[in-house]
Formats: structure tokens, sequence, C-alpha cells
């Protein structure tokens, strides 16, 4: 068990840009979740995968945002034509049904800094 | 819906000194709550959960947290901090009826001074 991992670990891009992050749970979880930290708050929901279906999506999602889970391990989650205001921390987590009750385990996150 | 208001956005204390953090929680159904740590530019770490049972819990590094139905809390403790307790924590709540995302508090900042 090698935990979470988020790559890239920072990603600096311009207005404008399209930018993709990746995540990889804990090789057992079938839930993966998408979160996003801005400063001074705490994470807020983005959406959540269980195998490869997408079961909910935030209204914080916008039309620019696209995550995917296609085989049902690792997760991409694309922002295209980032703004200024996508610049935040992206937190994934994952978690395993029918397990200890939803505990969620985070990765260290992708910060992300919109020029 | 489901919401957490972390009622303190920093709190400072003094190396061994008792702290508590507080958590209040609204929820229309049941709930699963937890308490995360977050240091410096990492992402966030379980320190201790309520799933059901025994209202308080306890983490291994001496943390406590006790659920309250009525008043709607789950308040951190520890009687003795250390420098190294210097982080950000944050309240979280989970639908007991449905395991999938969670709400957090804003953050509480505890600064250990020497």
């Amino acid at each position: 068990d090698t935990g979470v991992s988020q790559n890239p670990r920072h990603k600096i891009t311009k207005r404008g840009q399209n930018v993709t992050f990746r995540c990889d749970p804990i090789s057992e979880h079938n839930r993966l979740y998408w979160y996003r930290q801005t400063l001074g708050q705490g994470p807020e929901f983005l959406t959540y995968f269980q195998n490869e279906a997408q079961l909910e999506k935030s209204r914080l999602l916008s039309d620019r945002f696209s995550a995917e889970r296609p085989k049902g391990s690792f997760s991409t989650l694309e922002i295209q034509r980032t703004e200024q205001g996508d610049s935040a921390m992206y937190l994934c987590a994952s978690s395993q049904q029918g397990g200890a009750k939803n505990i969620q385990y985070f990765g260290a996150g992708t910060r992300l800094s919109v020029l | 819906a489901q919401s957490v208001t972390q009622l303190d956005s920093q709190v400072p204390v003094f190396e061994e000194a008792p702290v508590e953090l507080r958590c209040n929680y609204s929820s229309s159904v049941s709930v699963y709550l937890f308490w995360y740590v977050q240091y410096p530019n990492q992402g966030l770490q379980l320190l201790l959960k309520y799933l059901s049972g025994s209202t308080l819990v306890e983490s291994i590094n001496g943390f406590e947290a006790e659920f309250n139905k009525s008043q709607t809390s789950f308040h951190l403790r520890k009687p003795s901090v250390h420098i190294s307790d210097t982080a950000e924590y944050f309240c979280a709540v989970s639908e007991g009826t449905n395991a999938g995302k969670s709400t957090f508090g804003d953050g509480t900042t505890l600064t250990v001074k020497p």
C-alpha cells in the first residue's frame, strides 16, 4: 500500500491553457474523490467515482472541468481554458466501499497556479 | 444538505497547555464525523473518526474528540500540546446513509508556541 499518489505536485500555467492532473488511488479502493481547496478554506467536493462510474458532480464543476476514471483505477481531472480563479490545491482521495464507512485517504494534492 | 462550522479560525497556545478546537455540524441524517490534520504543502491526514458506538474517540498521538448528538458538536481536545502539533485542522462530516462526499469546515490553524 503506497497511499494515494497525485501528479504533478505543482503546475504553473498561463490563463487559457488546458491542464490535466492524475490521481492513483490505493489499489484496493473502488471509490475515488476529487476536491478543491483554496487558501484559507477547507476542501470542497468536486466529484466522485465508484469504479469507473462518475456518481456525483458538484455544481462547482463547470463545463470546463472533466474527470474520468476509464478502467476504475487511476483518474484524471482536466481543466480546459484555465482561469485565474482556478488556482487552488486539487486533492484526490480514495476509499473502499463497504470498508470502514467512508474513511477517505488523501493524496498530497496538485497545486495549480494560473498566471 | 450538511454543513460544518469550525468556530475558531486560529488558536494560539503555549507548549504543554491544553487545547480545544471546536466543530459544529448540521445534517438531516445520521453522520460520520472526522478530524483531519494538514501540514504545510501536504495532503490531509486522518486524525480520528466517529462512526458509531462510543462517543469519545481517541487518536494515537493524544488527541480526542467527543460526539455530542444533542449539541451537534465534535470538538477536538488535547490535554498537553507539543510544538509538532502546529498545523491546520479540519473537521468533516459524511452522511451515514450515503458513503460519498465529505463536507469540510474551513479549518483551524493551531499554533503552538514555546
